[in-house]
């Protein structure tokens, strides 16, 4: 089963507004991360942001968690057309999850059009 | 530079047949991951490894091995492949940081078609 579930499924934006994802996770974690799929590619690492912190930025992502919630958002600002790719979350239960693995969410699509 | 590399990208195979997918990283990472990803359920984890001889069962094992008899590579047996087994499947790989789970690396990924 998916420990974390993105929302929307699917996103459309024009280039220079921003975009947010959501993702819902259901039990205690040691960490969250959000990937990045460009279409027929491997996922590649955008941010990791640990429990114990509420917010984390790098270029034009902001990431924010919230564990009483157990959830957390991803937003990227100013959106390019270069941004349409598919976003998954990835949370890391750590020991009390049966080891150091992540599991990752069904993703949102965004595309971002010019 | 450092890489992850999967083989072969794309395989059509038939059913009942054994398929051996490659992994090998040059990034000297203890701990290695098998994920298939399928419409509608992102990526789900197939098999790790913490280390040389050590391979645990992830969420979808069953009809799926793999052995690691080195720090550079996790190959992925489906023993005899079925329908079910059509999907794209990603090995990653990542440095071990004590009780948490650091960055993934992930290869570009292995097309596999079962007929």
């Amino acid at each position: 089963s998916q420990q974390g579930e993105e929302d929307p499924q699917a996103l459309s934006i024009q280039e220079g507004e921003n975009a947010t994802m959501n993702c819902s996770y259901k039990t205690s974690i040691n960490n969250l991360q959000w990937y990045r799929q460009n279409s027929g590619r491997g996922l590649v690492h955008l941010i990791l942001i640990r429990s114990n912190e509420r917010e984390k930025h790098s270029g034009r992502l902001r990431v924010t968690l919230d564990t009483s919630k157990k959830s957390s958002s991803l937003l990227i600002t100013a959106s390019r057309a270069a941004d349409t790719a598919s976003y998954f979350c990835a949370t890391d239960a750590g020991l009390t999850g049966g080891g150091n693995k992540l599991t990752f969410g069904t993703g949102t699509q965004l595309k971002v059009e010019l | 530079d450092a890489e992850i590399t999967q083989s072969p990208r794309h395989k059509i195979t038939e059913t009942g047949r054994q398929v051996t997918l490659a992994c090998h990283q040059t990034w000297n990472h203890n701990n290695m991951f098998w994920y298939r990803q399928d419409l509608g359920h992102g990526l789900r984890l197939i098999h790790y490894s913490y280390g040389v001889h050590d391979t645990n069962k992830g969420e979808v094992s069953d009809g799926y091995s793999v052995s690691r008899s080195n720090t550079e590579d996790l190959p992925l047996t489906l023993e005899s492949a079925a329908s079910s087994q059509t999907s794209v499947y990603f090995c990653a790989s990542s440095d071990s940081q004590g009780a948490s789970t650091g960055e993934l690396f992930f290869g570009e990924g292995s097309r596999l078609t079962v007929l």
